[in-house]
């Protein structure tokens, strides 16, 4: 069935990098999504990338990809306690139905200590 | 405009009102789509949009739920007698095209007392 998974938390100190991981199921993809959320707000889009790369980096943040095992991951360079948030993986969807359709992981929330 | 802008950001209404939430995509954009936030159930795909395409309703939990988009450009979701359980973070998105990066507003928060 369609699902992305994510840990649920993970902390770091500032200064440190963090590693946020993501499994998804649909190998027909186009774009995979890093989303993150402050508390409050809405889905602010970090970074991208095209289901034909490997790997997409993107000054602190590199975004790596691995197809066969179906596996995406954030890393975010130099944490900083502005990158506390909620972080959220999502696959899109298709098919004659679901074209362009998001599917989300249930979010890493992400705490950077001083 | 330069984002997808979404209004009201907050609506509070009370059991069996009716709502109304809009959405203004980002100029150029033809897909446009409807997600809700809340805290039991995640992100769920409400609806989608696409140029003059009919839309992809599969998400809309109800049928007290229903959506349009007018001229291609600007939406509307409307939720009619409101349930508690309605109560959640509604978020608009949209991207040129199919294949299109997706972007998302900043989201109306509801709540039905």
């Amino acid at each position: 069935g369609e699902d992305v998974e994510q840990s649920l938390f993970l902390s770091v100190r500032e200064g440190d990098s963090s590693v946020i991981n993501c499994t998804y199921t649909d190998s027909s993809s186009t774009y995979l999504y890093w989303y993150k959320q402050e508390p409050g707000a809405g889905l602010q889009l970090l970074t991208y990338i095209f289901s034909n790369m490997d790997m997409k980096q993107d000054q602190r943040l590199t975004v790596l990809l691995n197809k066969k095992d179906k596996h995406l991951s954030l890393r975010i360079a130099d944490t900083q306690t502005g990158d506390s948030a909620i972080y959220f993986c999502a696959e899109t969807l298709h098919g004659s139905s679901n074209t362009g359709k998001l599917i989300f992981g249930q979010g890493t929330t992400l705490q950077v200590k001083p | 405009g330069a984002g997808v802008s979404q209004s009201p950001s907050n609506k509070v209404t009370e059991k069996g009102k009716d709502v109304e939430l809009r959405c203004d995509p980002i100029s150029g954009h033809t897909a446009l789509y409807w997600y809700r936030q809340s805290l039991g159930q995640g992100l769920e795909f409400l609806i989608y949009f696409q140029g003059n395409s009919a839309p992809d309703k599969s998400g809309l939990p109800s049928d007290r739920f229903s959506a349009e988009r007018t001229g291609g450009s600007v939406s509307t979701l409307t939720i009619q007698r409101t349930q508690q359980e309605d109560s959640a973070v509604y978020l608009c998105a949209s991207s040129l095209g199919l294949a299109g990066v997706i972007f998302f507003g900043p989201g109306t928060r509801l709540t039905v007392l």
